[in-house]
C-alpha cells in the first residue's frame, strides 16, 4: 500500500515544548504533504515537500524527508494550545503510477496542554 | 481567492432513504474534485475523484455514486442509504494531480 502511516498515534505535550510526528510510506513518491484537522472540520494543507528536497520550513513548522528510508517528520516548535489537532501525512505517487491521487495516513492526534 | 462550499454540515437520514450531498468550488477553473469518507479516529478513504465534467473515477465499490454536472460542482448520491454509510464526508479540490488539496468543512451523516 502507498498509504502513509503516522507515528505516534497520539501525542500529549505542554505548551512551549516541541512536537515531532513521523510518517512512513512504502512506495516511490512525487511529494509528501502534511495536513492538519481540527475536530469536526476539514483538513488544512500545511506544507508540501518534493521528493528531491530534504528539508523545508514554514513558520514554526519544519519538515524533513528521507526517501532512502521512506520516512518524513513534522516538527512543530514552541507549541501552543491552538496547535491541538490531528495531523496527517499524504503521499503523492510518481506520475503514471497512481493516477494522481494522494494517500492519507490515519493521523497523529496532538494535544497541547496550556 | 478560491473557496469550497459543502453542505449540509449535519444530516440525519433513515436507512433506505436517498442521499444527495453537494460541493461547489469558486475562484478556479477545471479543478480536480474529490469525495472522501472519514470514520471516527481514522484516516481518509477516497471514494471518488474527477478530473473534468462527467469524468468520475471510483476507488471502492459501494452504495454511493458521484456526478459532476458542472465544472465546479461535485455531487455525492445514494439511492438507498445503509447503516454503514454513516460517517464524515469531505469534499476537496486541487489544481491538478499530486498537488495540495483544499477541503470543505465536511458533512456529518448519521443513518438511523
Amino acid at each position: 500500500s502507498q498509504q502513509g502511516e503516522e507515528d505516534p498515534q497520539a501525542l500529549s505535550i505542554q505548551e512551549g515544548e516541541n512536537a515531532t510526528m513521523n510518517c512512513s510510506y512504502k512506495t516511490s513518491i512525487n511529494n509528501l504533504q502534511w495536513y492538519r484537522q481540527n475536530s469536526g472540520r476539514g483538513l488544512v494543507h500545511l506544507i508540501l515537500i518534493r521528493s528531491n528536497e530534504r528539508e523545508k520550513h514554514s513558520g514554526r513548522l519544519r519538515v524533513t524527508l528521507d526517501t532512502s528510508k521512506k520516512s518524513s517528520s513534522l516538527l512543530i516548535t514552541a507549541s501552543r494550545a491552538a496547535d491541538t489537532a490531528s495531523y496527517f501525512c499524504a503521499t503523492g505517487g510518481d506520475r503514471g503510477s497512481t493516477l494522481g491521487r494522494l494517500y492519507f495516513g490515519r493521523g497523529t492526534q496532538l494535544t497541547v496542554w496550556p | 481567492s478560491q473557496t469550497i462550499h459543502q453542505w449540509p454540515a449535519t444530516l440525519v437520514q433513515p436507512v433506505g432513504s436517498p442521499l444527495s450531498l453537494e460541493c461547489t468550488v469558486e475562484g478556479t477553473s477545471n479543478p480536480n474534485l474529490y469525495w472522501y469518507r472519514q470514520a471516527a479516529g481514522r484516516g481518509l478513504q477516497l471514494l471518488f475523484y474527477s478530473v473534468g465534467i462527467g469524468q468520475i473515477s471510483s476507488e471502492v465499490p459501494q452504495n454511493l455514486s458521484a456526478s459532476r454536472p458542472q465544472d465546479r460542482q461535485f455531487i455525492l448520491s445514494s439511492k438507498k442509504l445503509l447503516l454503514s454509510d454513516s460517517g464524515f464526508y469531505l469534499c476537496a479540490w486541487s489544481v491538478t494531480d499530486n498537488q495540495p488539496q483544499h477541503f470543505g468543512d465536511g458533512t456529518r451523516l448519521s443513518i438511523l
